[in-house]
């Protein structure tokens, strides 16, 4: 599996915009990026995914860099509910395993 | 709409004890996958379950087997427990195979003493 390279940890204000890295350098032709969350004492959470666009819903945004090698997921305002780990994962085409790596935990300060 | 309910929500059992842990996926998704969360080893994938086939195995011991009904309901079972076996288990259903979201439910915490 391509694996993905994130920061331990990144400390955000609330209400300003947040931008997590994802490195992913030996990601394949064919491989989705995804996004999920998981919140304290909860399972993750799917947040967004993409796969040569940049992508927009109503959580966040996913930016994608031209070769793929990297993207950057998105929150525009973060409030403190969005304090969380957040996984960037690829996933191939075929089945639905999810491999997750460390994440970056996210603390938003009020 | 509900969400994947998983059953139960705690556990604890002893060396050597089998266990059966059980998911209902969301009302018409047909696929369930299985995630072994530790501290030490974060997230890992078991199996996954479509049509009440498995579709794919990560690298776990034969001690660890699941099956789906026909109702799309899952069950995973460990045999034998170890004290690694200790985790929060993870069940995740989509409505198809290789679907882009998938939804988790709250998890099962098993202690083995």
């Amino acid at each position: 599996d391509a694996k993905t390279t994130q920061p331990n940890s990144m400390e955000n204000n609330e209400e300003e915009p947040v931008h997590l890295p994802c490195n992913h350098s030996t990601i394949s032709g064919t491989d989705y990026i995804h996004w999920y969350r998981q919140l304290p004492s909860q399972g993750p959470e799917y947040v967004i995914h993409g796969l040569t666009s940049n992508v927009n819903n109503r959580m966040a945004s996913l930016a994608i860099a031209e070769d793929r090698k990297s993207s950057t997921l998105i929150l525009h305002r973060a409030t403190l509910r969005d304090a969380a780990v957040y996984y960037c994962i690829l996933r191939e085409t075929s089945g639905s395993r999810l491999t997750f790596g460390e994440g970056t935990q996210l603390t938003v300060n009020p | 709409k509900a969400g994947v309910t998983q059953t139960p929500r705690y556990l604890i059992k002893t060396r050597g004890q089998q266990v059966t842990l059980s998911c209902s996926p969301i009302s018409g998704h047909r696929s369930v996958s299985w995630y072994q969360q530790t501290p030490g080893q974060g997230l890992q994938f078991l199996f996954e379950y479509f049509s009440e086939t498995q579709r794919n195995k990560g690298n776990f011991p034969g001690r660890f087997s699941g099956r789906q009904f026909s109702n799309s309901r899952s069950e995973m079972n460990v045999s034998t427990l170890e004290l690694g076996d200790s985790a929060l288990y993870l069940c995740a259903s989509s409505l198809k195979l290789s679907d882009n979201e998938q939804f988790f439910g709250p998890g099962t915490r098993l202690t083995v003493l």
